[in-house]
């Protein structure tokens, strides 16, 4: 079955630092994926979209990379800051090619 | 980028009971999509709402438990019928815009007591 698989542990780091942010998946051949920021009560927020032909994208401080091969994606947040305490979620299209499925999340807390 | 409303934004409901939640998008949008966020858990998809047709839903919903309108491109509704404590969630409208992006409505609570 298909699995997309984000840790499930809480990332502490300090500000300042760069956070990195792992999403596998299996059983999948997705055509893009993308990286969705939540916060407590609040619906996601799309960040980035990086298709299957792209290495990596960049927003601003954000960093994306796509690994086809070894079905995995990278989220990096360099000179992280408190306000970038959320949950991040990651994305891929789903078998009808419209919806996504998401994975469960990765909590991050950035310490002044 | 879409500006996507719900109603309502939380509620807290009788066993047994309906509620209709309304999604409200500030432009025409072919793709609608709901979905439903248990407690410390990921998203979960319930059916694509497309205009002028039924919506289509995913293995494990049924239209009896949740029926969806879609009268046009700007508006859904999404109906939770006879409610129980295992529908508390929060309950997350969507849509796609051309480039594949999906935006999300702040969601609706949902807690049945």
């Amino acid at each position: 079955s298909q699995k997309i698989e984000q840790n499930s542990e809480a990332l502490n780091i300090q500000e300042g630092k760069t956070a990195t942010l792992t999403c596998n998946y299996t059983n999948y051949s997705p055509a893009y994926l993308q990286w969705y920021r939540q916060d407590p009560g609040r619906g996601p927020v799309f960040l980035l979209l990086i298709r299957e032909n792209e290495k990596e994208k960049r927003k601003e401080r954000l960093k994306v990379t796509f690994d086809t091969t070894l079905k995995q994606s990278l989220f990096h947040i360099t000179a992280s800051q408190p306000a970038d305490s959320a949950t991040y979620l990651c994305a891929l299209d789903g078998n009808s090619g419209y919806a996504l499925n998401f994975g469960k999340g990765t909590s991050l807390l950035v310490t002044p | 980028s879409a500006v996507i409303s719900q109603k309502p934004s939380r509620d807290i409901c009788q066993r047994g009971t309906s509620l209709t939640i309304q999604c409200q998008v500030d432009s025409q949008v072919t793709m609608m999509f709901w979905y439903r966020q248990q407690p410390g858990q990921s998203l979960t998809l319930i059916a694509t709402a497309n205009q002028g047709s039924e919506a289509t839903y995913e293995s494990g919903f049924v239209i009896d438990k949740f029926p969806i309108s879609r009268p046009n491109l700007t508006f859904s509704t999404l109906t939770v019928s006879n409610m129980s404590p295992e529908d508390s969630s929060i309950y997350l409208c969507s849509v796609q815009d051309s480039g594949n992006t999906i935006y999300f409505g702040e969601g609706s609570w949902l807690t049945v007591v």
